[in-house]
């Protein structure tokens, strides 16, 4: 079936170092995959996505490319904030089903 | 970007009694809404999927009969959580697909804070 698969956290990291949270899925066929961001006591936000193979998803410095032939789209940012600290989930969409992996917990140290 | 609105932002009920949530799109038709539950520091979990004027798909181990779910139109989707109880208390978001052209990621509702005492 189809599902997500992304590194446990906690993550913690100190501010403007390089962030790596990994993520890989199972799908069958082509889904679109997304990174969502949850800041505390608040809903998600869509934070990037990529909808085809090789595509590369950017957004407040933060990316991620599609990797059809490991099946992963991990996210990275070069320079963490303080601000950044947040709970990242990776998802897919299949059959306007959207399935998450289980969440990274981050923590930037100023 | 599409603006899903959720209400309440929380809400504090006492043990047998119904809650509803109510889930809007403000600025686009949404032809398929669905329904999480999340726990503390923990991932999101399906409950349901609905589509407008259709009965709602629940997934597995959801007990229809508590959470009712109901998509009368294309910008609203209601959760009634009936006959509350106190391990009812989580999390509760909705997010929403649709709209001109074809959306391929859902937006997400606030989330509701529903606590059962």
């Amino acid at each position: 079936g189809n599902s997500v698969t992304q590194m446990e956290g906690p993550v913690t990291l100190s501010e403007e170092a390089f962030l790596t949270i990994n993520c890989t899925y199972t799908a069958t066929g082509y889904p679109s995959l997304f990174w969502y961001v949850q800041y505390p006591g608040e809903g998600l936000q869509l934070l990037l996505k990529a909808t085809k193979a090789d595509d590369k998803g950017s957004n407040k410095g933060f990316e991620a490319t599609y990797r059809k032939e490991t099946t992963s789209f991990h996210l990275e940012k070069g320079s963490v904030q303080v601000s950044d600290s947040a709970v990242y989930f990776c998802a897919l969409n299949r059959d306007d089903k959207i399935i998450f992996g289980k969440g990274t917990r981050l923590h930037i140290l100023p | 970007g599409a603006v899903v609105s959720q209400h309440p932002s929380w809400v504090i009920c006492k043990s047998g009694t119904s809650v509803k949530i109510e889930c809007r799109s403000l600025d686009f038709q949404a032809t398929t809404m669905f329904w999480y539950r999340q726990f503390p520091k923990q991932s999101l979990m399906l409950m349901a999927t609905s589509n407008e004027g259709s009965k709602a798909t629940y997934e597995q181990g959801v007990e229809k009969d508590k959470f009712l779910i109901n998509h009368a139109s294309l910008t609203l989707s209601t959760l009634t959580v009936t006959s509350a109880h106190p391990e009812d208390s989580s999390f509760y978001i909705c997010s929403a697909t649709g709209g001109e052209g074809y959306f391929t990621e859902a937006f997400f509702g606030q989330g509701t804070r529903l606590t059962v005492v």
